[in-house]
């Protein structure tokens, strides 16, 4: 089982409407969360961190649930801008990544 | 200029030779990485150090070594390259007293092709 496994996509939205992305690890003893966005084979940029008590920036809402070792990602309102691969990250000294779930966001 | 300048950008071989990919860094992090991409996958640690005197295996060391030759620099290497190594390399940086715990600061990524 890989430690962090995120749900396979792709995704393929309209713009306006809203998508969840969910990720799960392993390891009960890491300690920070995060989500990357990736465009087009280019390097991850931070998106967002994640804490227990869940934060929002604009459209974009991160969930961390550490009983259930889940952290969650909420778009609203998609933009075409939006279109690129979610990456979900989980640190514990060294960082490890998810394979990532691709966003499309169609007119 | 980026913060995290990664060299060379692109770069075809041939099974066999020596590759050396480098990459410096002007934050002033201590912590240093390299991963490697394939299509479709995620980011996977091959080396990383956590000051000058301090390099540590990733989870896909094999075939890799890296060199730490100042807190700014930090090299990888194929000393015999392979096919199945052709990837998108990214190096990285952090530092836990800035821009929160963890986060990290990519360069731009090198491609290599090894026929």
């Amino acid at each position: 089982r890989k430690e962090v496994e995120q749900d396979p996509g792709p995704f393929n939205v309209p713009e306006g409407a809203t998508v969840a992305f969910n990720c799960t690890y392993s390891n009960s003893a890491s300690q920070s969360f995060f989500w990357y966005r990736q465009d087009c084979r280019k390097e991850p940029k931070l998106l967002m961190s994640v804490y227990s008590s869940g934060n929002e920036d604009g459209r974009f809402t991160a969930q961390l649930n550490r009983a259930s070792q889940y952290i969650s990602l909420l778009i609203r309102d998609s933009k075409l801008s939006d279109s690129a691969t979610y990456l979900c990250v989980v640190t514990g000294g060294k960082s490890t990544f998810g394979d990532g779930t691709t966003l499309t966001v169609k007119p | 200029d980026a913060d995290v300048t990664q060299t060379p950008r692109n770069r075809i071989t041939k099974t066999g030779k020596r590759i050396m990919l480098e990459c410096s860094q002007t934050k002033g992090h201590d912590r240093m990485y390299w991963y490697r991409q394939d299509p479709g996958l995620g980011l996977r640690l091959i080396y990383y150090s956590f000051d000058v005197k301090d390099i540590n295996k990733g989870e896909i060391s094999d075939g890799y070594s890296v060199s730490r030759q100042a807190q700014a620099k930090f090299s990888l290497s194929l000393e015999s390259a392979i096919p199945n190594q052709t990837a998108l390399y990214f190096c990285a940086t952090s530092d836990p007293r800035q821009g929160g715990p963890g986060e990290l600061f990519f360069g731009e990524g090198s491609r290599l092709t090894v026929l």
